[in-house]
C-alpha cells in the first residue's frame, strides 16, 4: 500500500454522459473524503464517510452527484448528466480517526474534462 | 462562516531571502489550522500543522488567535521550496478541510 490512489486519472466526457470515479485509501483508515478544485482555486470540501456512513455533503453536492463507500474501503463518486461546469479535478484524501493526528492524505486526483 | 484567505496568489523571492506566505482564517471556535504543499507533479501533502508546534523543512507557521492568521515562514529560501502552498483550517477532530486559493510560490536562483 503505498498511499491513495484513484482511478481514472483523466476522464474525458460529453456533456449529459455519467462519469464514476473510484478511490481507494490506505489499508485501515476509517475517514474517505471527496473534494473538487478547479483551476486556479484551493480544494472544496464534497462529501465525506466514517466507515461506511456519509457523515457530511456540501452544499456544491447536487442530485446528479452521488458518492458511496460500501464496506467502509474503497469509495466510488457518480456524477449523472454532466455539465462543462463538472470540468474539474477531483481530490480523495484519508485519514484515520482516532490517532490524534487527523491527517489527510490526498491521492493524486482524477481529471474530468466535459465537452 | 468558515473561510480562508490567503492574500498572494503568487509570490517570487530569491533563494537564501526570508519567505513569508500569508494566511488569514475566519472560524468561530478553535479551528485547527495546516499548511499543505503541492510540488511539481506530485499530490497534495501535508506541511505542518499548528498543533504539533514543529519547524518542516525549515518552515515555521505560528497561530495568532488575536489577528486570526496562521502565516507560513522560512529565514532562508532554497530552490526546491518552490511550489504551490494551501493555508486551511479544519473543526476539532478530523473534520474535512476549508482550504484557501493558495500561493504559488517560486525561488529565484
Amino acid at each position: 500500500d503505498t498511499g491513495v490512489s484513484q482511478n481514472p486519472r483523466h476522464k474525458i466526457t460529453k456533456r449529459g454522459q455519467n462519469v464514476t470515479f473510484r478511490c481507494d485509501p490506505i489499508s485501515e483508515h476509517n475517514r474517505l473524503y471527496w473534494y473538487r478544485q478547479t483551476l486556479g482555486q484551493g480544494p472544496e470540501f464534497l462529501t465525506y464517510f466514517q466507515n461506511e456512513a456519509q457523515l457530511e455533503k456540501s452544499r456544491l453536492l447536487s442530485d446528479r452527484f452521488s458518492a458511496e463507500r460500501p464496506k467502509g474501503s474503497f469509495s466510488t463518486l457518480e456524477i449523472q448528466r454532466t455539465e462543462q461546469g463538472d470540468s474539474a479535478m477531483y481530490l480523495c484524501a484519508s485519514s484515520l480517526l482516532g490517532t490524534g493526528t487527523y491527517e489527510q492524505y490526498f491521492g493524486p486526483g482524477t481529471r474530468l474534462t466535459v465537452t | 462562516a468558515q473561510r480562508v484567505t490567503q492574500p498572494e496568489k503568487l509570490l517570487s523571492v530569491f533563494k537564501g531571502a526570508p519567505v513569508e506566505l500569508k494566511c488569514n482564517y475566519s472560524y468561530s471556535g478553535s479551528p485547527e489550522l495546516f499548511w499543505y504543499v503541492q510540488y511539481s507533479r506530485q499530490r497534495l501533502q501535508l506541511l505542518l500543522r499548528h498543533i504539533s508546534r514543529e519547524s518542516i523543512k525549515g518552515f515555521t507557521a505560528d497561530l495568532n488567535k488575536g489577528e486570526t492568521s496562521f502565516h507560513l515562514k522560512k529565514p532562508f529560501a532554497q530552490e526546491e521550496d518552490s511550489a504551490m502552498y494551501y493555508c486551511a483550517l479544519s473543526g476539532q477532530g478530523a473534520q474535512k478541510l476549508v482550504f484557501g486559493q493558495g500561493t504559488r510560490l517560486t525561488i529565484n536562483p
